[in-house]
């Protein structure tokens, strides 16, 4: 297993336009989240999933925002009509254990730019 | 509320010195974890250590330590003979036993010059 995979890397989109970014977490991992990181800041928590099931949803994540685990492996992460200020890097995390705060895998990101 | 932070934005230290990465954090749980993690330019998290709350014993590993004292409520991370591939933004963060996710700080760049 080669750890929790993002795709794409980079988007580059027009304001308006709708946006989806996937994870592919490490395999055996019933733990997914999403995290979002702007410039010179920590990453800051969106959502999660406890197999499909999305368990908690940060007041971050507007009504443009939804998040899917359909068969409890992959995510998708899709934001619509983006604006300048969803510009940032979109981080996902995957876990084994049930509770995060044992270790939590972290891919390379997906790096939003939205003009 | 759960917070953390980390009061060095950036810190520059020429190879070979020692630097010690401050976190401080504030929870209201009685039973929490702590982490330290690194992001090199590539952007990946790369996870380094969790702590909980009840063991307060110093850690070290190769030339990183770690000085976990709930007196102060601090976690203080040192690397020892610091090395150029130690450059990268470090978060220190922190997870509340009856919550499911990790709450970082804003992170330190550290720079290490040759």
């Amino acid at each position: 297993d080669t750890g929790v995979s993002q795709d794409p890397r980079h988007k580059i989109t027009k304001r308006g336009q709708n946006v989806t970014f996937r994870c592919d977490p490490i395999s055996e991992h019933n733990r997914l989240y999403w995290y979002r990181q702007t410039l010179g800041q920590g990453p800051e928590f969106l959502t999660y999933f406890q197999n499909e099931a999305q368990l908690e949803k940060s007041r971050l994540l507007s009504d443009r925002f939804s998040a899917e685990r359909p068969k409890g492996s992959f995510s998708t992460l899709e934001i619509q009509r983006t604006e300048q200020g969803d510009s940032a890097m979109y981080l996902c995390a995957s876990s084994l254990e049930p509770e995060m705060n044992t270790e939590a895998f972290f891919g390379q990101g997906t790096r939003l730019t939205v003009v | 509320a759960q917070k953390v932070t980390q009061a060095q934005t950036e810190i520059s230290v020429v190879e070979k010195e020692d630097v010690t990465l401050d976190c401080v954090y504030e929870t209201r749980d009685t039973t929490y974890y702590l982490f330290w993690y690194k992001q090199p330019p590539s952007g990946e998290l790369v996870f380094l250590i969790r702590r909980n709350s009840f063991d307060e014993q110093n850690e070290i590993s190769g030339r990183y330590s770690w000085n976990f004292q709930k007196s102060t409520s601090s976690f203080n991370f040192t690397i020892t003979a610091s090395q150029v591939v130690d450059s990268a933004v470090y978060f220190c963060a922190l997870s509340e036993a009856r919550d499911d996710k990790i709450i970082f700080g804003k992170g330190t760049r550290l720079h290490i010059l040759p």
